[in-house]
């Protein structure tokens, strides 16, 4: 199981847009609809903001989106705000009960 | 609401076991329809998934520390514990347990705070 490839970090102004890409194998993101996305304060717990690829827990705003295309998933944070500065990972099911997260990529607002 | 609660071995020696426990309040641990897992974070670094328990007896395990860990369950105390054996400082993390529900299918909904392990001598 290697690691999902995140970028280390994106940044953006408030009110624009970013996406992180979250790329891994056939035998995880490729193979199988079961992307989610975490975001993470520091020194907080991560929680889920994307599951299932696209799908958003109750609760997170609609300004958070994501997809995936072949091996490569994306989240779309539009219209940036201050709060979305965090480190944000992607996480893939890689088959017989096992999963694997991406490094992270730290979101700054400029 | 679903609430877990982490406790841990804290500090730990080279070659020693480490062991961390998770109370579960608000959900049954063996109910259908629910799983629950480890994640560990070292220090500055990424997430990485340890465990996955299906109603408190089929376990499967990251094949980075297969041969190191054991997870146990205390169903009249509905919570489970991981150990993990011959640690390195590569073990060095904070340890999360995590629920995956059926409504978010493969994704973990729900998180502890975490507690912090650090192995040195």
């Amino acid at each position: 199981q290697s690691a999902l490839t995140q970028p280390r970090s994106v940044s953006g102004s408030p009110g624009q847009s970013v996406t992180i890409s979250c790329t891994g194998t056939s035998g995880d993101i490729g193979g199988y609809e079961y992307v989610s996305w975490y975001r993470q304060y520091p020194g907080r717990a991560p929680k889920v903001i994307i599951y299932e690829v696209t799908k958003r827990p109750s609760g997170v705003p609609d300004r958070f989106s994501a997809s995936k295309s072949g091996n490569t998933a994306s989240l779309t944070i539009s219209g940036l705000q201050i709060e979305d500065e965090a480190d944000y990972y992607c996480c893939s099911y890689a088959g017989s009960y096992s999963w694997v997260f991406g490094g992270g990529t730290t979101v700054t607002v400029l | 609401q679903v609430r877990l609660q982490e406790s841990g071995s804290g500090l730990v020696k080279p070659s020693q076991t480490l062991a961390v426990t998770c109370a579960v309040s608000g959900a049954s641990i063996t109910s259908p329809g629910y799983s629950w897992g480890w994640i560990r974070q070292p220090p500055g670094k990424g997430l990485e998934w340890i465990s996955y328990s299906y109603l408190g007896d089929t376990t499967y395990f990251n094949p980075s520390v297969e041969s190191r860990v054991t997870v146990s369950v205390d169903r009249s105390k509905n919570q489970f514990s991981l150990t993990l054996t011959s640690v390195t400082a590569a073990d060095t993390a904070v340890y999360y347990c995590v629920r995956e529900a059926e409504s978010t299918d493969r994704a973990f909904d729900v998180w502890g705070q975490g507690t912090m392990v650090a192995v040195s001598s």
